[in-house]
């Protein structure tokens, strides 16, 4: 079975910009959370979706959105990105909601802003 | 919030000997508690997660105990190998509050042959 699959592996963005970063879960699973992993930060809990709907989020400004469609896909979005916003963007896929069920990690999105 | 301090942040061992770390949390309610191991450009992949109804909990080399009075659980591997080199993350949650996990700040484990 494939694993979380997570697109770019890479990008570079300037000041200012957008970005939207792809999530395809685990065949099955249902739910997505998106985590933020900085080194001076650690590991974030950004949001989390089931059944295309948010059910969780975490302390993040407003600049950062999600969504999730109807096929489990989910995207992030980041507007008017700031320097403090490089980071490896995570996405975790479960086959239920909450953290009970097992998430598993894609590989991650490597952000930089310039 | 929860919070969830994790010691030390970096440990070096021989292979075969044993290595040990440590997490707090702040959140009483808090009965989850997994730990991850996030290899060089991978994800962080579970390894063992413990539920607050347990103290102990092993498969195969690893363990994790929990001390909920003192709010503390630790993570341990026996017979270190050079495999087991990796950043390790203790996280915590709270299923029946806000859900989300909350990471410790992870521990650079390195195994010297």
């Amino acid at each position: 079975k494939a694993g979380v699959t997570q697109t770019p592996r890479y990008l570079i963005k300037t000041r200012g910009q957008q970005v939207t970063l792809s999530c395809s879960p685990i065949s099955g699973h249902r739910s997505v959370s998106w985590y933020q992993q900085t080194p001076g930060q650690g590991l974030q809990f950004l949001f989390e979706y089931f059944s295309e709907t948010q059910r969780n989020k975490g302390n993040f400004p407003g600049r950062f959105s999600g969504r999730q469609f109807s096929n489990s896909r989910s995207e992030m979005n980041v507007s008017t990105l700031e320097l403090g916003d490089s980071a490896l963007y995570l996405c975790a896929s479960s086959l239920g909601p909450g953290t009970y069920n097992e998430q598993f990690f894609g590989p991650g999105t490597r952000l930089t802003v310039l | 919030g929860e919070n969830v301090e994790q010691h030390p942040s970096t440990l070096s061992v021989q292979e075969g000997d044993s290595a040990v770390i440590k997490c707090t949390y702040s959140d009483s309610a808090s009965n989850y508690f997994p730990w991850y191991k996030q290899e060089l450009g991978k994800g962080p992949q579970l390894i063992i997660d413990i539920r607050s109804n347990v103290g102990e909990k092993k498969d195969q080399r690893i363990a994790v105990t929990l001390n909920k009075t003192a709010k503390h659980f630790s993570l341990h591997i026996t017979e270190t190998q050079p495999e087991d080199s990796a950043v390790y993350f203790c996280a915590a949650s709270n299923p029946f509050g806000n859900e989300k996990l909350t990471f410790g700040t992870g521990t650079r484990l390195t195994i010297i042959p």
